[in-house]
């Protein structure tokens, strides 16, 4: 099964840009990921999918323009521009593998990312 | 508006077993996928279970197997997690989630003696 990994931690500005990143286990390079939000104190919610073609299906409800996503390789990139402090959140991605009896679904470690 | 709510976590003491509910609303709840995801204190996300749209299909991760049972009931627009033999490592907020649509709130569990 995949192993998705996410650095701990990032930041940015007010009104800044910033990319975070979810890299898949090699021999996974076709898998598409989800992207989800968690707002402190809060359940999850679904930003979108991505695969190496780029976004898979539609965004989550409410989600922003500002919200873009990539995929090249083994990495499945999340952009945020122009900052919100609204935007400061775990965001963890996750991928679903096998199907019947072999089926899971694992995620990353998540990313936390500060609004300076 | 789209809703899940989940219901009874609690306190309860290793071995022994809790019953979680979800309450969905808002949306066509017997069209969808439904999940369990758990998350323990500072850590991520863990997936738990799944169950098709008519519960005939169900998967677990390896670490509650035999221990949890999804199921749903589809007349009340309510999934549910039976959880027995509980342990210390299974403590975390539980979240129901039809992942791409909406996710609880979510309740926590603390199996603690």
């Amino acid at each position: 099964q995949p192993v998705l990994t996410q650095p701990p931690s990032a930041s940015a500005s007010l009104g800044a840009s910033v990319t975070l990143t979810c890299t898949l286990s090699s021999g996974y390079s076709n898998y598409k990921v989800d992207w989800y939000q968690q707002r402190p104190g809060k359940g999850p919610r679904f930003v979108m999918r991505v695969g190496t073609g780029g976004i898979v299906g539609s965004k989550g409800d409410g989600i922003p323009d500002r919200f873009s996503v990539l995929g090249s390789g083994l990495n499945r990139y999340l952009t945020i521009k122009n900052i919100q402090e609204e935007d400061e959140s775990d965001y963890h991605c996750g991928a679903d593998h096998g199907s019947g009896s072999n089926f899971v679904w694992v995620f990353g470690g998540g990313t936390k990312l500060t609004v300076l | 508006e789209v809703q899940l709510v989940e219901s009874g976590g609690g306190l309860v003491q290793p071995g022994g077993s809790l019953r979680l509910s979800c309450a969905a609303s808002g949306f066509t709840f017997s069209s969808y996928w439904m999940s369990w995801v758990r998350q323990a204190p500072g850590k991520g996300l863990e997936w738990v279970a799944n169950i098709k749209q008519d519960g005939s299909e169900k998967y677990y991760v390896d670490s509650v197997k035999g221990r949890f049972t999804i199921s749903r009931d589809n007349a009340k627009n309510s999934l549910y997690l039976q959880m027995n033999s509980l342990r210390a490592e299974d403590t975390a907020v539980y979240y129901c989630a039809s992942p791409r649509v909406r996710w609880g709130q979510g309740t926590l569990v603390t199996v603690s003696s």
